[in-house]
């Protein structure tokens, strides 16, 4: 079986300042797949990232990075400088290489909240 | 805007009722899902279909069923609502390939059961 946890449920911080959102992951299989989306208060999920898990570097896309470990299965999502835009639920999800089917599990996201 | 339609935006209907929910994926795209986003069971994989074959089973109710049609278009038939039934229900598509590509989301139809 696979899960994802977010344990943070809600984080709030003051324009500028950086925020690390925590993901860790639970699956048996040795290939797999981690994600980050985005839920803006308007309600739409919008995809952010996608990491393999034999691809262990880091990656950052503008004020966006993402700190991925296999030793302690977690997938951390920072957004540095963060803004009121950044205001959303995030979620990460796991899919499982294993079959064809690709259906996506998601953690209970964490609410960010971004404030002047 | 991902290039995932869905129609209607809302819905409002009552218990007992039946509603069709339809989906049309990105141009290019083979495979459609269908999510589930509640306040008490998150967000939950449905279903999936992959060029009008379905390919996986989520946990699905019996009173729903979902197909798709051979211009890739798919729809989620919901009946004998209940009130638990209220949800956010979003459709998915990825390109055709290795299973692992990311998937794109449409903007979701909000479903009340009254």
């Amino acid at each position: 079986a696979q899960k994802v946890t977010q344990a943070q449920t809600e984080i709030s911080v003051v324009e500028k300042e950086d925020v690390t959102l925590d993901c860790v992951y639970e699956t048996r299989d040795t290939t797999y797949y981690l994600f980050w989306y985005k839920q803006p208060p308007s309600g739409e999920l919008v995809f952010l990232i996608r990491r393999n898990s034999f691809d262990e570097q880091n990656e950052i896309s503008g004020r966006y990075s993402w700190n991925f470990q296999k030793s302690t299965s977690s997938f951390n999502f920072t957004i540095t400088a963060s803004q009121v835009v950044d205001s959303a639920v995030y979620f990460c999800a796991l899919k499982a290489s294993t079959g064809t089917a690709s259906k996506l599990t998601f953690g209970t996201g964490t609410r960010l909240q971004v404030t002047l | 805007d991902s290039g995932v339609t869905q129609t209607p935006k809302h819905l409002i209907t009552a218990t007992g009722q039946r509603v069709t929910l339809r989906c049309s994926p990105r141009s290019g795209d083979l495979s459609v899902y269908w999510y589930q986003q509640s306040l008490d069971q998150g967000l939950q994989f449905l279903i999936q279909y992959y060029n009008g074959e379905e390919r996986a089973k989520g946990n699905i109710l019996e009173r729903f069923s979902a197909q798709q049609f051979p211009d890739l278009h798919s729809e989620l038939n919901l009946s004998s609502l209940e009130l638990g039934d209220s949800a956010l229900y979003f459709c998915a598509s990825s390109a055709p390939g290795q299973g692992h590509n990311e998937q794109f989301f449409g903007p979701g139809t909000r479903l009340t059961v009254l």
